[in-house]
């Protein structure tokens, strides 16, 4: 397997626009998460979901987020209308144990709001 | 909440030395403790976990040791080498399907040559 798939690698936008960031898990494993990294905040869970469906969404940070999960292939991250303090590295993961085991990480896309 | 903290958050260690990296959790009950290591431009990376029936935990030149009497859990790589230059975020949980896991603020880890 590939392993977890995110793209695009970068993302430069204005402020204002809408953002979509993309994810295909690890084939087979249940559990999908979306995480934003920062210097001053760290790695921060922002949703997760459990075969497709959104199970807890407690870390996404205001309505401007949404994520879906459509099938067990494919996820979504997106921030409408993106603002510079999006600006961040947001991964996605996958699991087969849940949400307080193994998770395998992608490598990311380093978002920038200007 | 619960919380997990990390400590040093930068380490500088000559390549061949050893090098220690403490963490201690609030939550009594987590009884799962995975290590991640990210490299520049990468995502985390699991290296070695613990679960809190076992005191350590050996990986080659990796181990974690574990005190869940004082909540504290450490990793040591011995024998460092410029790959190990990364860093590197403690993490725990409670290892069921609706426990999140909490991770460190990371430790930036140095190799000098």
């Amino acid at each position: 397997d590939a392993g977890v798939i995110q793209s695009p690698r970068h993302e430069v936008t204005e402020m204002g626009q809408e953002v979509t960031l993309r994810c295909k898990p690890i084939s087979g494993h249940d559990y999908l998460f979306w995480y934003r990294q920062t210097m001053m905040r760290g790695l921060e869970l922002l949703i997760y979901f459990n075969n497709n469906v959104p199970i807890d969404d407690s870390g996404m940070p205001e309505d401007r987020f949404s994520a879906k999960m459509p099938n067990a292939s494919f996820s979504t991250l997106k921030i409408q209308p993106s603002e510079p303090r999006d600006s961040a590295v947001y991964f996605c993961a996958s699991s087969f144990t849940g949400p307080g085991g193994e998770a395998f990480f992608g490598q990311g896309t380093r978002l920038t709001v200007v | 909440g619960e919380n997990v903290e990390q400590h040093p958050s930068t380490l500088s260690v000559q390549e061949g030395d050893s090098a220690v990296i403490k963490c201690t959790y609030s939550d009594s009950a987590s009884n799962y403790f995975p290590w991640y290591k990210q490299e520049l431009g990468k995502g985390p990376q699991l290296i070695i976990d613990i679960r809190s029936n076992v005191g350590e935990k050996k990986d080659q030149r990796i181990a974690v040791t574990l005190n869940k009497t004082a909540k504290h859990f450490s990793l040591h790589i011995t024998e460092t080498q410029p790959e190990d230059s990364a860093v590197y975020f403690c993490a725990a949980s409670r290892y069921s399907s609706a426990s999140k896991i909490i991770f460190g603020s990371g430790t930036r880890l140095s190799i000098r040559p």
